[in-house]
């Protein structure tokens, strides 16, 4: 078990509502990371960052925005949610094995409406 | 072309078989390798990571790595019904602590 939580594990919001996503670690790692999965696409990356205040895009971040002001905090944050942003969301954590490796929390099913 | 390929399947083995599915990358920087495996409505895990030429054994699972012909492989020996989920290959390049994921392929071991 790599100590990782994520909550909430399942919302529905409507159109246009702000959501926020926590991904909680307790294992002091660096980088941390968010995904989206759906059918067809696999595990598509839209935020990682490596350590407190230290982020980056991934390649679908249009419309997410994400906060780490703690090690183990890593937030993502979907300004104004659009039903296209319907997916299961995946945190993961990297830096317990020193070669990439990432382990996954257990996932935020999201629907918007 | 896409960074990672798997075929999505499914894959369909009789229980006691060997289990064979296949990756290919198209960057020649690529680095680490990883296969996770997904069950239905959880989230992935971490059972391979290979990082140089040759075969690796954890178990029933090998991994096996091609960097001139760009692929990677996992074979699961002795396949079990319990071994059904979707398994996913994952490649990170030198020096990036990004990692790109391929679509997955699914297995179904037929008891």
């Amino acid at each position: 078990d790599a100590g990782i939580t994520q909550s909430p594990r399942h919302k529905v919001t409507e159109t246009g509502t702000p959501v926020t996503l926590r991904c909680h670690q307790t294992e002091n790692h660096r980088y941390m990371y968010w995904y989206r999965q759906d059918p067809g696409h696999g595990l598509r990356l839209i935020h990682y960052s490596y350590g407190v205040k230290d982020t980056d895009k991934g390649e679908v971040s249009d419309g997410y925005s994400v906060s780490r002001s703690k090690t183990e905090d890593f937030l993502l944050t979907l300004e104004s949610a659009t039903s296209s942003q319907t997916s299961v969301y995946f945190c993961a954590i990297s830096g317990l094995g020193g070669n990439n490796e990432q382990f996954f929390g257990p996932g935020t099913r999201l629907t918007v409406l | 072309q896409k960074e990672v390929e798997q075929n999505s399947g499914p894959l369909s083995v009789p229980e006691g078989a060997i289990a064979s599915l296949n990756c290919t990358y198209s960057d020649r920087g690529s680095q680490s390798f990883f296969w996770y495996r997904q069950y239905s409505g959880k989230s992935p895990e971490l059972i391979m990571s290979i990082y140089s030429n040759g075969d690796k054994e954890d178990g029933r699972f090998t991994a096996q790595l091609n960097k001139a012909s760009q692929y990677v492989s996992l074979l699961i020996r002795d396949s079990q019904p319990s071994d059904s989920a979707t398994y996913l290959c994952a490649v990170s390049l030198r020096g990036y602590q990004k990692v790109t994921f391929g679509i997955g392929t699914k297995l179904q071991v037929i008891p």
